[in-house]
């Protein structure tokens, strides 16, 4: 079975651009998670989608955005970005998604760099 | 009330030896407590989990302790290994899962 996939692997960017990253689930899994991974930081969580719904969202300016297709795939979206949002990108999937006290399978992440 | 206070930020530990880490948590209503231990380059991967009735979980090497009146658990790996050198990161979840900063070990061979 195919694991997580994210990509780009890496991106870089400048400020006030916009950057769209990618995640693919685990077959049969609906549930996929987005967490910005920074040093000092660790892992924050951004939202959650579950059947092409937001089930729950982090505390995260309106800037990151996300959505989830038919398939499951999923999409999150920073728009003008900042220099501050350099991280690591993570998404993590799951069968009945966060709350059912599931294990989540993460992905190798996006590497961000704001210039 | 939603966070989850993670201790040491780093950790040196003799091969052999046992590999201590805590956490901490406030919001009552969290039932179920993952650990998750990445490697450079990967994404966090699950090692062992509890939830709050029990005082303690063990899977080969990696044994959690759970004091829910402190509310407190902690990750011990005994007999540590090269291998385990990694960032490990507690988490606590309601409907959502949230994420301490992360410990980085090393384990000197």
């Amino acid at each position: 079975k195919a694991g997580v996939t994210q990509t780009p692997r890496y991106l870089i960017k400048t400020r006030g651009q916009q950057v769209t990253l990618s995640c693919s689930p685990i077959s049969g899994h609906r549930s996929v998670s987005w967490y910005q991974q920074t040093p000092g930081q660790g892992l924050q969580f951004l939202f959650e989608y579950f059947s092409e719904t937001q089930r729950n969202k982090g505390n995260f300016p309106g800037r990151f955005s996300g959505r989830q297709f038919s398939n499951s795939r999923s999409e999150m979206n920073v728009s003008t970005l900042e220099l501050g949002d350099s991280a690591l990108y993570l998404c993590a999937s799951s069968r009945s998604g966060q709350g059912q006290n599931e294990k989540l399978f993460f992905g190798s992440g996006t590497q961000l760099s704001v210039l | 009330q939603q966070q989850v206070k993670q201790s040491p930020q780093s950790l040196i530990v003799q091969k052999g030896g046992i590999s201590i880490i805590n956490c901490a948590y406030e919001n009552t209503a969290f039932d179920y407590f993952p650990w998750y231990q990445q490697f450079p380059g990967k994404g966090p991967a699950l090692l062992i989990a509890i939830r709050p009735d029990v005082s303690e979980k063990k899977e080969g090497r990696f044994t959690i302790s759970f004091n829910k009146s402190a509310k407190q658990f902690s990750l011990h790996i005994m007999d540590s290994q090269p291998g385990d050198s990694a960032t490990y990161f507690c988490a606590a979840s309601m409907d959502k899962i949230i994420f301490g900063k992360g410990t980085r070990l090393h384990i000197l061979p």
